[in-house]
């Protein structure tokens, strides 16, 4: 089994439906993050969370929440979907403790269309 | 603004020959800098990392430099296999910005028979 899942890997919807996409881990890290991706650009980071009671805005927040149910589940919604969020989005774990590099190890990715 | 820049945008090679991938950063203080390798259609995979004070670090077929004072990077691939047809991201992460890596656009190679 994946270290980092993803769920839905496939998703279409429509213009204005409220979406969620959620983040499974099972590598026991604390930083959890939240990357879009278009084509022939780099991961840009949505939102990011070091703990549960942590949520930090990341460049691109605007029409995006997140929810972190626990330290192993982080959730992405987009309350209203509108057709510029389509894309591939990508959950990311780290261990940042003073022995490592804050290596990210990602999941398998979310492909969202919206119509 | 901390920034990632790589080159070239696209690089096409036969297989088994060499070649290198470029990576110039502006991201201060300077933490590590990484190299992913992301196949289509999945996440990106790290291939190495790299500190302040390391200047080479290989993975197999891999091998990635580093040149702190310059802020520039190479990943270079020795005897392509067609299997390293993928994009290469390099990200560079600052000391004082924790848990927050810059990205570059990434370099989609291919690698033709």
């Amino acid at each position: 089994d994946a270290d980092v899942t993803q769920t839905p890997r496939n998703r279409i919807t429509k213009t204005g439906k409220r979406i969620m996409l959620e983040c499974s881990q099972t590598k026991g890290h604390d930083r959890m993050y939240w990357y879009r991706q278009d084509p022939g650009l780099g991961l840009r980071l949505i939102y990011y969370s070091f703990d549960v009671k942590d949520i930090n805005k990341g460049e691109i927040s605007d029409g995006y929440s997140v929810s972190r149910q626990a330290q192993a589940k982080f959730s992405l919604s987009l309350e209203s979907a509108i057709p510029n969020q389509t894309a591939l989005y990508f959950c990311a774990t780290s261990d940042q403790s003073a022995t490592n590099t804050g290596e990210l190890f990602f999941g398998e990715g979310s492909r969202l269309t919206v119509l | 603004k901390n920034q990632v820049e790589q080159s070239p945008q696209s690089l096409i090679i036969l297989e088994g020959k060499n070649c290198t991938l470029q990576c110039n950063y502006t991201v201060s203080p300077f933490s590590n800098l990484r190299w992913y390798k992301q196949d289509t259609g999945r996440g990106p995979v790290s291939l190495t990392i790299m500190t302040f004070s390391e200047n080479t670090k290989s993975n197999g077929r891999y091998t990635a430099t580093l040149d702190a004072d310059t802020k520039q990077s190479s990943l270079h691939i020795t005897a392509s296999q067609l299997s390293d047809s993928a994009s290469y991201i390099c990200v560079v992460s600052a000391r004082t910005n924790a848990g927050k890596s810059t990205f570059g656009d990434g370099t989609t190679l291919t690698v033709k028979p």
